[in-house]
């Protein structure tokens, strides 16, 4: 296996604009997690997936943000309007349980000017 | 919100040496485990240990827990120049729930 892929590995965009992050996980790994990583708060949860359902989406910092899994093979999340402020290593992990073992994938490191 | 956190902040030591790290969290824990970052590379987890574990091993790796105090650490015996890494604890809190984590400890190896 390939392992947890991301794309794109950079993004650089302007404030206002749409982004959207792409996932592959491992296949079969029932669980997949979204995290934003930046020097100030560190590593954070922003939503998880179980079977493709949302599980839970409290770290999701406002209504910009939206993630879906349409398939047990694909995730995106989006940002709509991006801001400056967003800027962060966004980071998708997979596993076979909720708890244990996650796989990370590269990170997509987004710049918004 | 932050489970864990990592003590210290960075340490720096030379090759051979062994390095500790030390991790605290606030709720009761099934598990604890531990992850490590290279520079500009996703997490790779390292080693787990229950809550009705008090030691682990993992070749170089050795980690302890403390219910009581709620606290971990890592030590990582002779330290190679390839250690040089952020490393992280997680928690899960409560069962069912996602791995928090810590802000991480950057450990440096020079040879």
């Amino acid at each position: 296996d390939a392992g947890v892929i991301q794309s794109p590995r950079h993004e650089v965009t302007e404030m206002g604009q749409e982004v959207t992050l792409r996932c592959k996980p491992i296949s079969g790994h029932d669980y997949l997690f979204w995290y934003r990583q930046t020097m100030m708060r560190g590593l954070e949860l922003l939503i998880y997936f179980n079977n493709n359902v949302p599980i839970d989406d409290s770290g999701m910092p406002e209504d910009r943000f939206s993630a879906k899994m349409p398939n047990a093979s694909f995730s995106t999340l989006k940002i709509q309007p991006s801001e400056p402020r967003d800027s962060a290593v966004y980071f998708c992990a997979s596993s076979l349980t909720g708890y244990y073992g996650y796989t990370f994938g590269s990170g997509t490191r987004l710049t918004v000017v | 919100s932050q489970q864990g956190e990592e003590d210290p902040q960075a340490l720096s030591i030379q090759e051979g040496e062994n390095a500790t790290m030390n991790c605290s969290y606030k709720t009761s824990i099934n598990n604890l485990q531990w992850y490590r970052q290279n520079s500009g590379r996703g997490l790779v987890h390292l080693i787990l240990i229950r809550s009705n574990e008090r030691e682990k091993h993992s070749g170089r790796l050795r980690v302890t827990l403390d219910t009581s105090k709620k606290s971990s650490s890592l030590l990582i015996t002779a330290s190679r120049a390839a250690d040089t890494a952020s490393y992280f604890c997680a928690t899960d809190g409560q069962a069912g729930t996602a791995l928090i984590f810590g802000k991480g400890t950057t450990l440096s190896v020079s040879s």
